[in-house]
């Protein structure tokens, strides 16, 4: 089974702290994704990284940057957290070939204070 | 938008009961998913139907898509308290989910 681990369950930081959103996968996808869920919204696409040292910008990147130094660790950076980055934060892998079926991490809850 | 639209938003049922959702969506497609989330947790893919493909089945779950509606449903049979969760399509390399539909299945 693809297994997708999420560094933290709950997370809670304050206002203005730097705060990294960590993701890996064990099953070799070349395709990463990070993405934000907030009640009413959906899921919407923050960034993703097709290769290693490779990222495209989603829908809403303003105020996060990643990073992907190995093929199956994706990084969320937060680089100045403010409350309205307060919520669910879902990472996801698929292959290159198949981008339609995406595995998920069980999710980051931040809440920023 | 290029999400997919769920309706209902959201439904409640009997144990046993049928639960059917829908989505619509704007574009032409190469294919469609459904993904199923329980509380809290991440989404899990359920099935993908295929443009050419009308009807999809995979144990108690049946997928059909209307290209000419640009529309697919998903029926969930025999429902159980386990299948309570939100529903969410997905179509082509598109990576937004819409809000989704919030299956509450009572025992």
């Amino acid at each position: 089974d693809v297994k997708v681990t999420q560094s933290s369950r709950y997370l809670v930081k304050r206002t203005g702290e730097k705060v990294f959103l960590e993701c890996v996968q064990d099953m070799d996808h070349e395709n990463m994704f990070w993405y934000r869920q907030d009640p009413g919204l959906g899921l919407r696409l923050i960034y993703f990284s097709y290769d290693v040292k490779m990222k495209e910008k989603g829908d809403i990147p303003e105020g996060y940057s990643v990073s992907r130094e190995k093929k199956e660790r994706f990084s969320l950076i937060l680089e100045s957290a403010s409350t309205n980055q307060t919520s669910m934060y879902l990472c996801a892998s698929s292959l290159r070939g198949n981008s339609y079926e995406q595995y998920f991490g069980p999710g980051t809850r931040l809440t920023v204070t | 938008s290029q999400q997919g639209e769920e309706d209902p938003q959201a439904l409640s049922i009997q144990e046993g009961e049928n639960a059917t959702m829908n989505c619509s969506y704007k574009t032409s497609i190469n294919n469609l998913q459904w993904y199923r989330q329980n509380s809290g947790r991440g989404l899990v893919h359920l099935i993908l139907i295929r443009s050419n493909e009308r009807e999809k089945h995979s144990g108690r779950l049946r997928v059909t898509l209307d290209t000419s509606k640009k529309s697919s449903s998903l029926l969930i049979t025999a429902s159980r308290a386990a299948d309570t969760a939100s529903y969410f399509c997905n179509y082509g390399q598109n990576f937004v989910f819409g809000p989704g539909t919030r299956l509450s299945v009572l025992p």
